[in-house]
This record gives structure tokens, sequence and C-alpha cells, in this order.
């Protein structure tokens, strides 16, 4: 399977909002509803705050939210931090226990 | 709050073996499934597969089958071992764990750089 298609970056001011777009296919995004995503800083590991396209574990922000249309995901996180700077990355199931993965959007808040 | 501790060799040859081992602090060793990631300098995170307390495991189909993932549930541990490593396995290693039934990764290990180099 190929990796799922990210923006390389983005970047806002603070207390904007910004989406990012998580694209894969037929055979991850667009058939399973097992869409997550996680918040990457360096030198650390990953952090989950979306899972099932919507859903937010415990403790995680309601600033991050998630989305799902067709074989496109999104992450929208609203009210932008300094606190936000990071690498974000999407993931989704794509059948026979696979997980795929995202390349990676670097977030910088301006 | 679950806490995954990892470790390894950090530095390899080509050919040799990669062995890493995470142990699972604060938590249920039960009713997870347990993975193994890496992400290779510049690109994409890839799952290399998981295994439960029970020894059932699974592998990406899309990586090559010298990977075996084990559990230790006598030790709260898994184990991740790669024979015959090249330069293309050089990456930053990673444990996670996954509740069953939702395919994500709640907890994650700080991340092992492996570096394969002659």
């Amino acid at each position: 399977q190929s990796a799922l298609t990210q923006p390389a970056s983005v970047s806002a001011s603070p207390g904007q909002s910004i989406t990012i777009f998580c694209s894969g296919t037929s055979g991850d995004i667009g058939t399973y509803d097992l869409v997550s995503w996680y918040q990457l800083h360096p030198g650390q590991g990953p952090k989950l705050i979306i899972f099932e396209v919507t859903k937010r574990p415990s403790g995680v922000s309601d600033r991050f939210s998630g989305a799902k249309s067709g074989n496109t995901a999104s992450l929208t996180i609203s009210g932008l931090q300094a606190a936000d700077e990071a690498e974000y990355v999407c993931c989704s199931y794509a059948g026979r226990s696979t997980r795929i993965f995202g390349g990676g959007t670097k977030v910088t808040v301006l | 709050q679950v806490r995954l501790q990892q470790w390894g060799a950090g530095l390899l040859k080509p050919s040799e073996t990669l062995s890493l081992t995470c142990a699972v602090h604060g938590g249920s060793f039960s009713g997870y499934y347990w993975s193994w990631l890496r992400q290779p300098p510049g690109k994409a995170l890839e799952w290399i597969g998981e295994v439960n307390d029970g020894g059932k495991t699974h592998y990406n189909p899309s990586l090559k089958s010298s990977f075996t993932i084990s559990a230790d549930t006598s030790k709260n541990q898994f184990s991740l071992k790669l024979t015959s490593v090249t330069a293309a396995d050089t990456s930053v290693y990673y444990c996670a764990r996954t509740p069953y039934g939702i395919a994500a990764f709640d907890s994650w290990g700080p991340g092992t750089l492996v570096t394969v180099s002659s």
C-alpha cells in the first residue's frame, strides 16, 4: 500500500483555525471509519489526538476535531496556540490488520 | 497511566539481527494488541506488526517477512526481531499499544534510533 498524502506544511497565526487534509483511497480511508491522527514533537513518541475519524481521547482539547468525506480525512485545529506547533500524521486502517500513515504535516504558528 | 519503555542496540552492521524490547508499565497487558512501527529518515511511519497477550500476531504484508514479534506476558514485555538488516532498515523504531477494536495507537514508547552502517 502507498502512504496517505498530506501537505508538507501549514502555517497560521495564533487564534486562527487550520485544516489538514489526508488523502487516501477506496481501500483505506474510503472504506473504513478507522482514521486516527497523531501529534509528534521531536524526541517524543507520537500522541493520539483523534481516533475513529471524529473521537477524541480523554484529555485531548476540543480544539482538535476530525472529519471524513469519501477518500479524504481532515483534522481541524481551532484557536491555534503556540503549543500546537508540531508535526501531525494521519493513519488509516487498510484491511488485514494493516494500518498506513501519511507523510506528516508540519504546523507552524506564526 | 500506562508507560512504554523500549530498548535495544542502536548501531548494527549489515546482515546483523535487530532486537528491540518494549516493557509495559502501569497498565494491563491483556486486552490490547502491542505493535512495532518504524519511521525511516524523511519517510512516513510504517506499521510493522502486532502481537496480543495470547501470542496472536499480524504483520504488514508490504514489508519483508524477516520480522518476528513475540510477547512475554510474565514480564509484560514484547519484542521485535529483524534478521539480516540492511541500510534500508535504518529508522526510528517505536512500540505502541492498540486497544481491541479501535485500530489506533493510544500509547507510544519514546522511539529508538537504529542505524545500520558498515
